[in-house]
């Protein structure tokens, strides 16, 4: 199993312009969440689904917009760059089940750039 | 709202040395509370969780948890440390009801020296 991919690793954007980070699961997870990660300041939760074709809004959604369209995708999309966006974005999926608890895993992240 | 707090930025230990690395939570309700481990360049990796029962949870890579309801702490720990435990370490915090997302400390960067 491959867990949670994300693409791209790496981009650098002007501001302005728009972007999808795409995240793939095969794990059959029906949560996935998206965080941004800054210096000094942990993960923030972005957006988030608890299944196919629903979405929720996280602490820090201003300027992003999701789509989870396919159980094992879930895309995050940037519409007008701000350089305030800069960070490193994660992607993570978790189990429901029976528990309420399980563990989240996680993507190797995407460094986003905005000039 | 609930919160997480790491109050050092960074632990150093020498190897073979016990480490703590310190996490305070604040939460309505009993907790689930998690310990995530970062490598350089990589995702979160979990260490370990607390959801009831024995307040000391052992996890992977020798690591345990020790949680103290009585001064919302869950304070991660290791009996004897290695150079590849350098890593930055977060601790996460969920309610029992409502969504399931984490919130997250603003990690600890521990640092074992040979």
């Amino acid at each position: 199993n491959a867990g949670v991919t994300q693409t791209p690793k790496f981009r650098v954007l002007k501001t302005g312009q728009s972007m999808t980070l795409l995240c793939a699961q095969d794990m059959n997870h029906e949560y996935m969440y998206w965080y941004r990660q800054d210096p000094g300041m942990g993960l923030r939760l972005i957006h988030y689904s608890v299944g196919e074709g629903t979405t929720a809004k996280g602490e820090v959604p201003d300027g992003y917009n999701v789509s989870r369209l396919k159980k094992q995708n879930f895309l995050l999309g940037l519409e007008s760059a701000a350089p305030s966006q800069t960070s490193v974005y994660f992607c993570a999926s978790s189990y429901s089940g029976t528990s309420d608890y399980n563990e989240q895993f996680f993507g190797p992240g995407t460094r986003l750039t905005v000039l | 709202a609930q919160s997480v707090a790491q109050p050092e930025d960074q632990v150093n230990v020498a190897e073979g040395n016990p480490l703590t690395v310190k996490c305070t939570y604040s939460v309505s309700g009993n907790p689930y509370l998690f310990w995530y481990v970062q490598y350089p360049n990589r995702g979160l990796q979990f260490l370990l969780k607390y959801i009831t029962g024995d307040n000391l949870v052992k996890g992977s890579y020798g690591f345990e948890a020790e949680f103290n309801k009585s001064q919302t702490s869950f304070h991660l720990k290791k009996p004897s440390a290695l150079v590849s435990d350098s890593a930055l370490y977060f601790c996460a915090v969920r309610p029992p009801t409502g969504r399931r997302a984490l919130t997250f400390g603003s990690g600890t960067r521990l640092q074992v020296q040979p």
